[in-house]
């Protein structure tokens, strides 16, 4: 199957400072991608939609101010946490439909990236 | 808004028994269902699907899912588990006219016993 890669797979900063996450498609471009937020033995929280080309649609509750998605290229969106606080520690995950053109077509996950704010 | 209900939270089971793990959903249109899983360190990955068609799907590694729209249940089963399933287990959904966007449920940890 396709693969997603995320990197890095794990991050720990400092309170105040940003944090850039980048989602890959290895194998196949892909124009939409998912930003998940994981916490603790919870279920993943879809964070927003990642579009290529244009701007990323959020999730009610999202702060797009905090989490700024850019979609640079038809392999790679990037999440950044601005500003970071400990309550923003979390496992965040992306990942990318196999044929957007397909709606509900599987996704394929990235591996995920453990965050930490001290 | 879609919604997705997992009721088990933590299964051990020993080796060879049944496993049925149950999924509800809310939602107030056409469906496609998803059971994705989750080994132990590694990213999650796509057991089985329900677009269409014969309501009873077969995914990878002997598990399978009964999707009944009249209870909007998509229950996973397999008939004899092995210590290699342990892992964590989430059903998902996707409302037809959502795209792409797929709600998970909460997940159930299962853990296979020796």
């Amino acid at each position: 199957g396709a693969v997603v890669s995320q990197h890095p797979s794990w991050v720990i900063c400092k309170s105040g400072t940003s944090v850039k996450i980048e989602c890959r498609s290895l194998d196949f471009q892909a124009t939409t991608m998912f930003w998940y937020r994981q916490f603790p033995k919870q279920s993943l929280m879809l964070m927003a939609t990642s579009n290529e080309g244009s701007k990323a649609t959020y999730e009610q509750g999202v702060e797009k101010d905090k989490f700024l998605i850019n979609h640079a290229s038809l392999t790679l969106s990037t999440l950044t946490v601005t500003s970071a606080h400990p309550e923003d520690s979390s496992f965040y995950i992306c990942s990318a439909p196999g044929n957007p053109g397909l709606a509900g077509d599987e996704q394929f996950f990235g591996p995920g990236t453990r965050l930490t704010v001290l | 808004a879609q919604s997705v209900s997992q009721h088990n939270h933590h299964v051990i089971l020993s080796e060879a028994a049944s496993l049925e793990l149950g999924c509800n959903y809310s939602y107030g249109g056409t469906v496609n269902l998803f059971w994705y899983v989750q080994y132990p360190g590694q990213h999650l990955q796509l057991l089985l699907k329900y677009f269409s068609g014969d309501p009873l799907v077969k995914g990878i590694k002997g598990f399978e899912a009964e999707f009944i729209k009249s209870k909007f249940s998509f229950n996973l089963r397999k008939p004899s588990v092995q210590w290699s399933d342990t892992a964590e287990y989430f059903c998902a959904v996707n409302g037809r006219r959502g795209g792409n966007k797929l709600t998970f449920g909460t997940g159930t940890q299962l853990k296979v016993e020796l």
